[in-house]
């Protein structure tokens, strides 16, 4: 199947720094991308959507200005959590969706553990 | 609006006996439907889905579901579970179509497999 790459795997930061999650495609391009958050033993709450060269789509309840997503080419998106505080701690996963024959699956990437002190 | 509902938050089966795990959902259009599992600290693999034609679909390592329009279901069954299936599952719908982009996932099983 395809691979989607995420990096980083876990990151710790101090109060007030920004972070930057990149969400990789590695053998397909990906139209469409996709970011998650997950908090402890929940569900996926999906925070935004976002096409290859257009401006992302925000869930209801999801800060633009805190969480900026760029999706600059078809196989790279990236989540940068600006400002970061302790409750913006939580799991965030990408997924891609890919051309056609791909069309109607999404695939995920292995997450990452964001944790601000 | 879509939604979904997986009744059982954990499910703890001894190691060889089979499993069902269950997914209802709510839609007033036509729907993909899909099982992912997740294993601690990593993100979600596709175990299977369903896109139309035959409504039992078989997945990975021994998971099959099936799909019956009529109860609004998508159950998840393995005859023989193994210590390795111990993971959480969701259940997730898609509406039918382009356009159409987001996945709703179900609240998630835990199953845990006793020895």
């Amino acid at each position: 199947g395809a691979v989607v790459s995420q990096h980083p795997s876990w990151v710790i930061c101090k109060s007030g720094t920004s972070v930057k999650i990149e969400c990789r495609s590695l053998d397909f391009q990906a139209t469409t991308m996709f970011w998650y958050r997950q908090f402890p033993k929940q569900s996926l709450m999906l925070m935004a959507t976002s096409n290859e060269g257009s401006k992302a789509t925000y869930e209801q309840g999801v800060e633009k200005d805190k969480f900026l997503i760029n999706h600059a080419s078809l196989t790279l998106s990236t989540l940068t959590v600006t400002s970061a505080h302790p409750e913006d701690s939580s799991f965030y996963i990408c997924s891609a969706r890919g051309a056609p024959g791909l069309q109607n699956i999404q695939y995920f990437g292995a997450g990452t553990r964001l944790s601000v002190l | 609006a879509q939604s979904v509902t997986q009744l059982d938050s954990q499910v703890p089966v001894f190691e060889e006996a089979p499993v069902e795990l269950r997914c209802n959902y709510s839609s007033s259009v036509s729907v993909y439907l899909f099982w992912y599992v997740q294993y601690p600290n990593q993100g979600l693999q596709l175990l299977l889905k369903y896109l139309s034609g035959s409504t039992l679909v078989k997945g990975i390592n021994g998971f099959e579901a099936e799909f019956n329009k009529s109860q609004t279901s998508f159950h998840l069954r393995k005859p023989s579970v193994h210590i390795s299936d111990t993971a959480e599952y969701f259940c997730a719908v898609r509406l039918y179509g382009f356009g159409n982009e987001k996945l709703t996932f179900g609240t998630g099983t835990r199953l845990t497999i006793i020895p």
